[in-house]
This record gives structure tokens, C-alpha cells and sequence, in this order.
């Protein structure tokens, strides 16, 4: 089955810190593959996405590659800041639609000063 | 534009009691779907809806709960009886399906239910 599986967290970094978040994921077609972001206290927001393979994902400063040949959507950051420090989710969602998103475990980020 | 409302944000109840949690999508959003989180599970997915009508409830975990939509800006969950097991938090999102569609899912900020 579809499933999505995340590094462990918590993650602790230094201010300007380069970031990396793995993702790897099992699907069967071609998934679309998204990072979600969790600030404390609040829903979910869409960071970044790819829909086919080799598409690569940005925002914010964050980048993720979606890699079919590694099965694998790792989250990168260059500098990372303070107001970064949230969760960040993995999601899949299976071929033939967005609807049932099936997310990782999420990986806490904690940035310091 | 308002965001996925959810009501109440903080829910704290004895077990056997009755919990309605309500939901108000985004406008003109046509999709509808209920999460549990939890430290054990994650996110899951309960429900979800489409045009108001259930598509897939196959993540109810069990009688206890169920789910309405009676019309496109209203959705609630309730639990009865409720069980300390349920305590968690419950999302609610929404996203837009027609043309020109991201499949963004826009989140509710939660409602953190404790049962005690």
C-alpha cells in the first residue's frame, strides 16, 4: 500500500544551519508528493510540491526534489531561521487524485539563536 | 477571505459524554475532510466529503463516531459516548476541486478535545 515514512525528529539546529528532512515514500503509479508545515498552535499550510518525477518543490527558501528512483522527497533549507522552527509533514497523495493524502509521522524543528 | 473555521478550539469532557465539533470550509471549497492527530497515529483521515455527500469513511474508527454535512459551509463530527482514547486533536480542511484547482488542503487551526 501507499505510505510515507519521515527521519525522526526532534531536529535541532543553529540560526543559518543548512537543512535536510528525509522522506521516503511507497506508492504504487505516479503519487504527487507535498510538504506540509505546522506552526504551534495552528492547522497544516502547503509549503512546497511536485507532481511527476524530477519536479522540484519551492518556497520560502525550502527545496525538495521529487526523486522516483530513490523514492524519495527530502525536504532542504540553506539557512534555516527562528521563525522556522515548526513541524513538517510528508505527504503522498495517490495517482488518480489529491484526496486521500496519506502523511508522515511529521519531524519537529527547533532553530536557535 | 476566512480561513477553515473550526469550533470549539478547546474541549475538555468527561468520558460517556456527547462532543459535536463544527467546521466551516473555505467558500466555494467542495471538499471536505476530518483528521485526528495524536503523538501515537499521527494524522489520520477520518472522512471526507465531497459536494456535501460522504465519499469514504473507511478512518471512523468506530460507531462512536460520525460525521455530517448538511450544506457546503457547515460540517461537524461528533463522538458518543466519548472515551479518554479520543482525546486528541481534530483538523478540519478544505479544498477546491474544480478547474483551476491546486488540490491545496487549506486546515482548520483544530479542536483539541480531552476526555477525562
Amino acid at each position: 500500500g501507499n505510505s510515507v515514512t519521515q527521519m525522526e525528529g526532534p531536529v535541532t539546529l543553529s540560526e543559518e544551519a543548512f537543512l535536510t528532512i528525509n522522506c521516503t515514500y511507497t506508492a504504487t503509479g505516479y503519487p504527487s508528493l507535498f510538504w506540509y508545515v505546522q506552526y504551534p498552535g495552528e492547522g497544516l499550510q502547503l509549503l512546497l510540491k511536485a507532481t511527476k518525477a524530477d519536479d522540484k518543490g519551492s518556497n520560502k527558501g525550502f527545496e525538495a526534489t521529487y526523486r522516483k528512483e530513490t523514492t524519495s522527497f527530502h525536504l532542504e533549507k540553506g539557512s534555516v531561521q527562528v521563525s522556522d522552527s515548526a513541524v513538517y509533514f510528508c505527504a503522498l497523495g495517490p495517482s488518480g487524485g489529491y484526496n486521500k493524502l496519506i502523511f508522515g509521522a511529521g519531524t519537529r524543528l527547533a532553530v536557535h539563536p | 477571505d476566512a480561513g477553515v473555521i473550526q469550533s470549539p478550539r478547546h474541549e475538555v469532557t468527561e468520558m460517556g459524554q456527547e462532543v459535536t465539533l463544527r467546521c466551516k470550509p473555505i467558500s466555494g471549497h467542495d471538499y471536505l475532510f476530518w483528521y485526528r492527530q495524536t503523538m501515537m497515529r499521527g494524522l489520520e483521515l477520518l472522512i471526507y466529503f465531497n459536494n456535501n455527500v460522504p465519499i469514504d469513511d473507511s478512518g471512523m474508527p468506530e460507531d462512536r463516531f460520525s460525521a455530517k454535512m448538511p450544506n457546503a459551509s457547515f460540517s461537524t463530527l461528533k463522538i458518543q459516548p466519548s472515551e479518554p482514547r479520543d482525546s486528541a486533536v481534530y483538523f478540519c480542511a478544505s479544498k477546491g476541486g474544480g478547474a483551476g484547482a491546486t488540490g491545496e488542503l487549506f486546515f482548520g487551526e483544530g479542536s483539541r478535545l480531552t476526555v477525562l
